[in-house]
């Protein structure tokens, strides 16, 4: 079956620090990949997404390349803001067959930015 | 554009009462609908979901039943609430599989 594992956190970071979450897949077929954010009290927001290998998805100051030799799409940001402040989740939709486009998503990663 | 409402945003309900949580989509047709739940602001585990009206599909067994009536239209309810069914319940859409889903707002449910 399909599973997502992302880094445990939480993150704490500094302003301006450099940061990056990591999330690794497993896939019986051939996913497409996203982050999706959550800030406190709200629901979830699509950051960004990859369908294909080697894809860059980014927005926001945000980017992640889908790796299918390392089955990985860690998430980076050259400089944090306090208002990055958030939980982020790593997903995958498995195409075709069954799936419904059914997520499956990472346990979620707890990033905390300070001024 | 298409839109996603849930509602209400928050509710306190004593235990052995009723829920219904309502779900509508506009700006498109025959949407993928998922109900999640959210413990603790983290993991998500998806409870139902439907590819069409009066198609559902359970992931998980409990005390809590969704129904599609309408096209757009996704409700999430229970007979009788138990002290566990508090959580963060998120209601979603999808179009393509390789779309990704939007979210809607959340509801924050209480049972006391």
């Amino acid at each position: 079956g399909n599973s997502v594992t992302q880094m445990e956190g939480p993150v704490t970071l500094s302003e301006e620090a450099f940061l990056t979450i990591n999330c690794t897949y497993t896939a019986t077929g051939y996913p497409s990949l996203f982050w999706y954010v959550q800030y406190p009290g709200e629901g979830l927001q699509l950051l960004l997404k990859a369908t294909k290998a080697d894809d860059k998805g980014s927005n926001k100051g945000f980017e992640a390349t889908y790796r299918k030799e390392t089955t990985s799409f860690h998430l980076e940001k050259g400089s944090v803001q306090v208002s990055d402040s958030a939980v982020y989740f790593c997903a995958l939709s498995d195409r075709g067959g069954t799936s419904y486009g059914k997520l499956t998503f990472g346990q979620g990663t707890i990033l905390t930015v300070h001024p | 554009s298409q839109t996603i409402h849930q509602w209400p945003a928050t509710l306190v309900q004593p235990v052995g009462s009723p829920l219904s949580l309502e779900c509508t989509v506009e700006g498109t047709s025959n949407p993928n609908l998922y109900w999640y739940r959210q413990a603790a602001g983290r993991g998500l585990q998806l409870l139902f979901y439907s590819v069409g009206i009066g198609q559902i599909s359970s992931e998980v067994p409990q005390n809590l039943s969704a129904s599609r009536p309408q096209d757009r239209q996704f409700i999430l309810s229970s007979k009788k609430l138990l002290l566990s069914d508090s959580g963060f319940y998120l209601c979603a859409w999808s179009g393509q599989a390789w779309d990704g889903y939007t979210f809607g707002s959340g509801t924050r449910l209480t049972v006391v």
